[in-house]
């Protein structure tokens, strides 16, 4: 079985730019979740789909944005790029049931210059 | 929402000891308790979880034990080995919840 799948796997960009990410969940994950990783702050939930609705969301600025489509694949958005959002991103897909295991893709590194 | 601490955010053990980690959380309707593993420059990927039915849970080397009352939960290392070294993160779920809440990591590292 095909893990998840996180594409491109880097990024480099400048302030003011915008970045879409994608993620491709495991074949019958229909849950997929985003978090922003940083030295500092750890893991930190983004959102997460089920069925092309946003089911859950972090506390994030309204510049992160994502959607899911009707194959379970997912993307994100990130507009009006802040040096501050050079994180990796990482993606996650579960079964849908409440508390499942996470499972997660390589990620994508985004640096902002 | 749910606060998550862990402690201690570094650890250094020597090969064959012990490690022990511990992550406090604040939500008492937490019920799903998970422990990831990420090594340098990999993704996260679970080792064991524990659910609010039950005390202690053991898989070779590894085992984790839950204390509801006191809401906290720990992951327990035997034997450690050079490959244990990496960052370890808690992640306990609320009840009916899709949604986990990372620790912000322990890094431990197994001195050969």
């Amino acid at each position: 079985k095909a893990g998840v799948t996180q594409t491109p796997r880097y990024l480099i960009k400048t302030r003011g730019q915008q970045v879409t990410l994608s993620c491709s969940p495991i074949s019958g994950h229909r849950s997929v979740s985003w978090y922003q990783q940083t030295p500092g702050q750890g893991l930190q939930f983004l959102f997460e789909y089920f069925s092309e609705t946003q089911r859950n969301k972090g506390n994030f600025p309204g510049r992160f944005s994502g959607r899911q489509f009707s194959n379970s694949r997912s993307e994100m958005n990130v507009s009006t790029l802040e040096l501050g959002d050079s994180a990796l991103y990482l993606c996650a897909s579960s079964l849908d049931h409440p508390n499942q295991p996470q499972h997660f893709g390589d990620g994508t590194r985004l640096s902002i210059l | 929402g749910e606060n998550v601490e862990q402690h201690p955010s570094t650890l250094s053990v020597q090969e064959g000891d012990s490690a022990v980690i511990k992550c406090t959380y604040s939500d008492s309707a937490s019920n799903y308790f998970p422990w990831y593993k990420q090594e340098l420059g990999k993704r996260p990927q679970l080792i064991i979880d524990i659910r609010s039915n039950v005390g202690e849970k053991k898989d070779q080397r590894i085992a984790v034990t839950l204390n509801k009352t006191a809401k906290h939960f720990s992951l327990h290392i035997t034997e450690t080995q050079p490959e244990d070294s990496a960052v370890y993160f808690c992640a306990p779920g609320e009840a009916g919840s899709y949604q986990l809440t990372f620790g912000k990591g322990t890094k431990l590292s197994v001195i050969p």
